[in-house]
């Protein structure tokens, strides 16, 4: 597609139980990014990848959160145990990587998760 | 001190005024500069970067960037109701790639 596609676009689950929400970017898109958004924040940095490394992680709150990119394009960002405080829209953008910049990043529609 | 600080809002101006947003940062290595604007409920959209000290204007839209202040604003002429959203600074901070959003401005205009 044209543009960043995530799944699930909602998701409900228990607390304790295990997530995954999946990351689609723009195709030629080197650089991928998550973010959490709670209501009335601004996006909350996560995680950002360049190819298949993640260049920084510096935002994952805790080993609960784990993010994969294997072939350098889809990415999937990974919640053990889920916690209430998990819950929030969890957002993911993709960029270009030219002249050592980044940072034009384009989301996607996110994933909102609720944990119970 | 939070990396990317802006006032939360809201600010509210009158159809066809200028609107003014601010934001200021921490880190004086900072490179990339970033407004983006976010309806209710949908995902924060570029709509302009600046990368060098002065002016860069795009439309109704101009973004100014004083590196030795730390301060980057964005100004928004003849101001429509579409405008109202929240607008969220970003700033590449820790070195060229990693992307800090402050926390938003809500703007209102009023018709």
């Amino acid at each position: 597609g044209a543009g960043v596609s995530q799944t699930p676009s909602n998701k409900v689950t228990e607390k304790g139980k295990y997530v995954e929400l999946r990351c689609d970017p723009i195709s030629g898109h080197t650089a991928l990014y998550w973010y959490r958004q709670s209501l009335g924040q601004g996006p909350e940095f996560l995680i950002y990848f360049q190819g298949t490394g993640a260049a920084d992680d510096s935002g994952l709150p805790n080993d609960r959160f784990f993010a994969v990119r294997p072939e350098g394009s889809v990415s999937t960002l990974k919640i053990q145990r889920t916690e209430r405080g998990d819950s929030a829209v969890y957002l993911c953008a993709s960029s270009l990587f030219r002249n050592g910049y980044t940072g034009e990043l384009f989301f996607g529609e996110g994933s909102r998760l609720t944990v119970l | 001190q939070k990396e990317v600080e802006q006032n939360s809002g809201p600010l509210s101006v009158p159809e066809g005024a200028i609107a003014s947003l601010n934001c200021t940062y921490s880190d004086r290595v900072s490179q990339s500069f970033f407004w983006y604007r976010q309806y209710s409920g949908k995902s924060p959209e570029l709509i302009m970067s600046i990368y060098s000290n002065g002016d860069k204007e795009d439309g109704r839209f101009t973004a100014q960037l004083n590196k030795a202040s730390q301060y980057v604003s964005l100004l928004i002429r003849d101001s429509q109701p579409s405008d109202s959203a929240t607008y969220l600074c970003a700033v590449t901070t820790g070195g060229y790639q990693k992307v800090t959003f402050g926390t938003g401005t809500k703007l209102q205009v009023i018709p």
